[in-house]
C-alpha cells in the first residue's frame, strides 16, 4: 500500500470556484504534514504545513485528520494562478513521503 | 539568502553512460535528500545525507549512489543508465527541524537515449 493516496485528477474549475483536495496516509506514526505546491517542469513548493487544528492561509485552508490519516486542501475563490499540482506529503522520521499529486486548472 | 541549487539543469546521456548530479543545500541546512521524479508521478525518495554518511535510502538499486561533502554538498551518481532512469531529479535540503519542511533545488532534467 502506498504511503500516501491522492486523487491525480485532473480537476478543470471555473475562477472563483472552491476546490477541494484529499489525500489519505497509510502509517499512523506519520507526524508532519504539508501540501506543496507544483508548477509545469519547475520544483515543488511549499505551500503550507497541515495541523490537527486546521490552519488557514488567506484563500488556503488545511486539515488534518489524524483518527482517519486524512488530509485535506480547500482553495477558496479560485485564480487562474492556481493552476499547478498539489501535492500532500508525510514525513515519518526524515524521511518525506509524496503523494503523486493532484493537478488543478483554473479556467478563465 | 541562496536556496538550493543544482547542476547541471539539462543533461542527455546515452545507455550506459554514467553521470553525476550536484546540489548546494540552502544555508544552513546539514541535511540533503535526493528524489526521482518521473513524468505524472509524485518525486521518489531516492536516499538522504546527513553528517556526509547516508542516513537513508529508498528502493533504489546500488547503481545510485552518492556523497556529501564537508560543506553540506552533495553529488548523485547513477552508472550503468537505464532509459527508465529518464527524469527530474531533485534535491532537497532541511534543517534539524523537519516540520518546517523541505526546500528543492529547481532540478536536473536527465535524458536517456
Amino acid at each position: 500500500r502506498k504511503e500516501v493516496e491522492q486523487d491525480p485528477g485532473p480537476f478543470n474549475v471555473p475562477e472563483g470556484a472552491t476546490v477541494a483536495f484529499n489525500c489519505t496516509y497509510s502509517n499512523s506514526a506519520s507526524q508532519s504534514f504539508f501540501w506543496y505546491r507544483q508548477d509545469c517542469r519547475k520544483e515543488p513548493k511549499l505551500l503550507m504545513s497541515v495541523y490537527s487544528s486546521g490552519n488557514e492561509d488567506g484563500r488556503f485552508t488545511a486539515q488534518l485528520n489524524r483518527a482517519s490519516q486524512y488530509i485535506s486542501l480547500l482553495i477558496r475563490d479560485s485564480k487562474l494562478s492556481d493552476s499547478a499540482t498539489y501535492l500532500c506529503v508525510v514525513t515519518r522520521g526524515n524521511q518525506f513521503y509524496f503523494g503523486t499529486g493532484t493537478s488543478l486548472t483554473v479556467i478563465p | 539568502d541562496a536556496g538550493v541549487t543544482q547542476s547541471p539543469t539539462h543533461l542527455i546521456k546515452t545507455r550506459g553512460q554514467q553521470v553525476t548530479l550536484r546540489c548546494s543545500p540552502k544555508s544552513g541546512h546539514d541535511t540533503v535528500s535526493w528524489y526521482q521524479q518521473a513524468l505524472g508521478q509524485g518525486p521518489q525518495f531516492i536516499f538522504q545525507y546527513y553528517e556526509e554518511e547516508e542516513r537513508q535510502r529508498g528502493n533504489f538499486p546500488d547503481r545510485f549512489s552518492g556523497h556529501q561533502f564537508p560543506n553540506y554538498s552533495s553529488e548523485l551518481n547513477v552508472n550503468a543508465l537505464l532509459l527508465g532512469d529518464s527524469a527530474l531529479y531533485l534535491c532537497a535540503s532541511s534543517g534539524d527541524r523537519v516540520e518546517y519542511g523541505y526546500t528543492f533545488g529547481s532540478g536536473t532534467r536527465l535524458t536517456v537515449v
